[in-house]
């Protein structure tokens, strides 16, 4: 088990940039989850996925942002024309089945700096 | 989203039990209450979780209430390495398993 995987795991652009962070979730886990974290505070829902189907978006997700799970294994989240205010750790996230008893595991997060 | 309330900090000494409060007065039949921590740069880790029955596994003892209006995160011995951000989270069938995560408790351990 390797755990979910994040890459880039740091990022600098320019303003204006688009950026594309990758997630390769725990193997057999149909569930990924997106979430942003600023500092101080805790993680922002942004959007999920089961197999490779978006099943809800965060209105935190303008139209800037598109993620995607093509065959329903790693996932892509993509920032276009990017701002300073998109400065943030991008957090992936997968597990197993639905259900509230199921347990979430976190990738170590990628980091983005917009200058 | 059923709501959570954690007290912004606490602090600890090292070696000694620490106990991390959460209230959850609209939590729902169906809820589930999960525990995470984070570390400083660190993505969020699992700690426990439960529904009714209160929790013991290798990191930590989760104390439920008997109306399920609140819960308390058990540390037995803390260390150094338990300096993180503790999150008390509810979930719900409907929510496709997403967690919420509000602001969470900061414990500090000293030595």
């Amino acid at each position: 088990d390797t755990g979910v995987s994040q890459d880039p795991r740091h990022k600098i652009t320019k303003r204006g940039q688009n950026v594309t962070f990758r997630c390769d979730p725990i193997s057999e886990h149909n569930r990924l989850y997106w979430y942003r974290q600023t500092l101080g505070q805790g993680p922002e829902f942004l959007t999920y996925f089961q197999n490779e189907a978006q099943l809800e978006k965060s209105r935190l997700l303008s139209d800037r942002f598109s993620a995607e799970r093509p065959k329903g294994s790693f996932s892509t989240l993509e920032i276009q024309r990017t701002e300073q205010g998109d400065s943030a750790m991008y957090l992936c996230a997968s597990s197993f089945t639905a259900g509230s008893g199921n347990t979430i595991y976190f990738g170590e997060g990628s980091w983005l700096t917009v200058v | 989203d059923a709501k959570t309330t954690q007290p912004n900090s606490m602090e600890s000494n090292e070696e000694e039990p620490v106990h991390l409060p959460c209230n959850h007065s609209t939590i729902s039949g169906t809820d589930y209450i999960h525990w995470y921590r984070q570390l400083p740069s660190q993505g969020p880790e699992y700690v426990i979780h439960g529904l009714t029955s209160n929790v013991n596994n290798r990191m930590a003892s989760l104390a439920i209430a008997e109306d399920r209006k609140s819960s308390t995160l058990i540390l037995h011995r803390a260390t150094l390495r338990d300096a993180a951000v503790y999150y008390c989270i509810l979930i719900r069938d409907n929510q496709g398993g997403k967690l919420i995560f509000g602001q969470g408790t900061e414990l500090s351990v000293k030595p």
